[in-house]
């Protein structure tokens, strides 16, 4: 049972740079949700995807936003990337709460670095 | 709004040392409690979950209490390995608005030989 998946693993970007983030859920959730973890702190939630639409979102400029396909796998993008966007980006995939799911499952991540 | 709150770390132990992680939380009704733990250069892994006041959840050793009258959820193992030098982050659901996972800042534990 193939768990979350991210690509790319790393990334070097520029200031003003865009950039694309893919995630593949775990097998049988529907529900994908994205957060990113500066360097020290704890994950901070970016926005939630489910129906190819977005649920719900966290304290984040409209600079980033996300894609949710068919198939449940989603993107994050990130458009006139800042410095302080350099972090890990963690997707996690769920089922929804009515569906007894509470528990998101994390990929391994990806890390930008904005130079 | 709801958020959660863990001792800062880091936690120096020697192998076989006993273990614990202080997390309290504020939230609205009743959410799911957990512990994830991270090593280094990964990303997030569920340690255990507990989803109702009184359950204890457990694995790999490590036991954590859901304390609804003290809103608590301390992690702690018995006899710690070098292998379990990792960040530990205590974490609960939120599901107002919708469904999402709020973190607490994460406890850094060095465990030596």
């Amino acid at each position: 049972d193939a768990g979350v998946t991210q690509s790319p693993t790393h990334l070097i970007k520029t200031r003003g740079q865009q950039v694309t983030l893919r995630c593949s859920p775990k097998s049988g959730h529907d529900t994908v949700s994205w957060y990113q973890q500066a360097l020290g702190q704890g994950p901070q939630f970016i926005f939630q995807y489910y129906e190819e639409e977005e649920r719900q979102r966290g304290n984040f400029p409209d600079r980033f936003s996300g894609h949710q396909f068919p198939n449940y796998s989603s993107e994050l993008n990130v458009n006139a990337l800042l410095l302080g966007d350099s972090a890990l980006y963690l997707c996690a995939s769920s089922l929804l709460p009515g569906q007894g799911g509470d528990t998101q499952y994390f990929g391994p991540g990806t890390r930008l670095t904005v130079l | 709004g709801n958020s959660v709150t863990q001792m800062e770390g880091p936690v120096t132990l020697s192998e076989e040392a006993f273990l614990t992680i202080n997390c309290t939380y504020t939230a609205t009704g009743y959410p799911s409690l957990f512990w994830y733990v991270q090593y280094p250069g990964e990303g997030l892994q569920l340690l255990l979950k507990a989803t109702k006041a009184d359950d204890k959840g457990s694995n790999k050793g490590f036991e954590a209490t859901y304390r609804k009258e003290t809103t608590s959820f301390h992690l702690e193992k018995g006899s710690v390995q070098v292998s379990d030098s990792a960040v530990y982050f205590c974490a609960l659901s939120d599901r107002t608005g919708g469904f999402k996972t709020i973190f607490g800042a994460g406890t850094r534990l060095f465990v030596k030989a």
